[in-house]
């Protein structure tokens, strides 16, 4: 069965720090998909990004970057000089065919960062 | 375009009623889901569709029932509420089999039940 461990629950930083939010995974699907979603304060979830299984280069958009390591079934990602509007929960996920182009997403516990301004 | 909006966002039952969640996406997506969200947890699918009447079972699906008579609408019902449906339920829609998996969530709807 799929399963997403971040480890972090809570994580505070002073503003302008960088900070790595953890996800390890467990699949055994031989293809799959990561994501990445945001939950500010306000409730909504913000798609962040997607990875594919048979794509391990890491990405980096802005002030974020993303790590995804097979080898140690990790996808971490990082937030470079952070800023209170970065405050907000982290969800990383891991996707499971249930039918042709249909996905059972499988969510992390999710971790709180909070950025001190 | 509004993307993926969920009626009504807040609503407080009495165990035993009933009622009904509204999901409507306007980005002409194939599949849409029911999930749940719960203090401490992540999200938890309930039930989704592939298509215009067509729904199939999450992995919580005891106490809700589903419809999706038009392409852009799903709904979730609650037949009779029990306090372990207190949560908050997130809808989610993505594209065809091109980028299907990437899902769209909507606000959220915060259901409590006393």
């Amino acid at each position: 069965a799929q399963k997403v461990t971040q480890a972090q629950t809570e994580i505070s930083v002073v503003e302008k720090e960088d900070v790595t939010l953890d996800c390890v995974y467990e699949t055994r699907d031989t293809t799959y998909y990561l994501f990445w979603y945001k939950q500010p304060p306000s409730g909504e979830l913000v798609f962040l990004i997607r990875r594919n299984s048979f794509d391990e280069q890491n990405e980096i958009s802005g002030r974020y970057s993303w790590n995804f390591q097979k080898s140690t079934s990790s996808f971490n990602f990082t937030i470079t000089a952070s800023q209170v509007v970065d405050s907000a929960v982290y969800f990383c996920a891991l996707s499971e065919v249930v039918q042709t182009g249909a996905n059972n997403l499988f969510f992390g516990t999710g971790t709180r960062l909070t950025v001190i301004p | 375009n509004a993307g993926v909006t969920q009626t009504p966002k807040f609503r407080v039952l009495k165990t035993g009623q009933s009622m009904t969640l509204l999901c409507a996406q306007d980005m002409n997506h194939e599949y849409m889901y029911w999930y749940r969200q719960d203090p401490g947890m992540g999200l938890r699918l309930i039930h989704y569709s592939v298509g215009e009447g067509t729904t199939a079972k999450g992995e919580v699906p005891d106490g809700y029932n589903v419809s999706r008579l038009k392409k852009q609408n799903f709904l979730l019902g609650l037949e009779s509420a029990a306090p372990s449906q207190t949560s908050v339920y997130f809808c989610a829609s993505s594209p065809g089999l091109a980028g299907a998996h990437t899902q769209y969530f909507g606000p959220g709807t915060r259901l409590t039940v006393l």
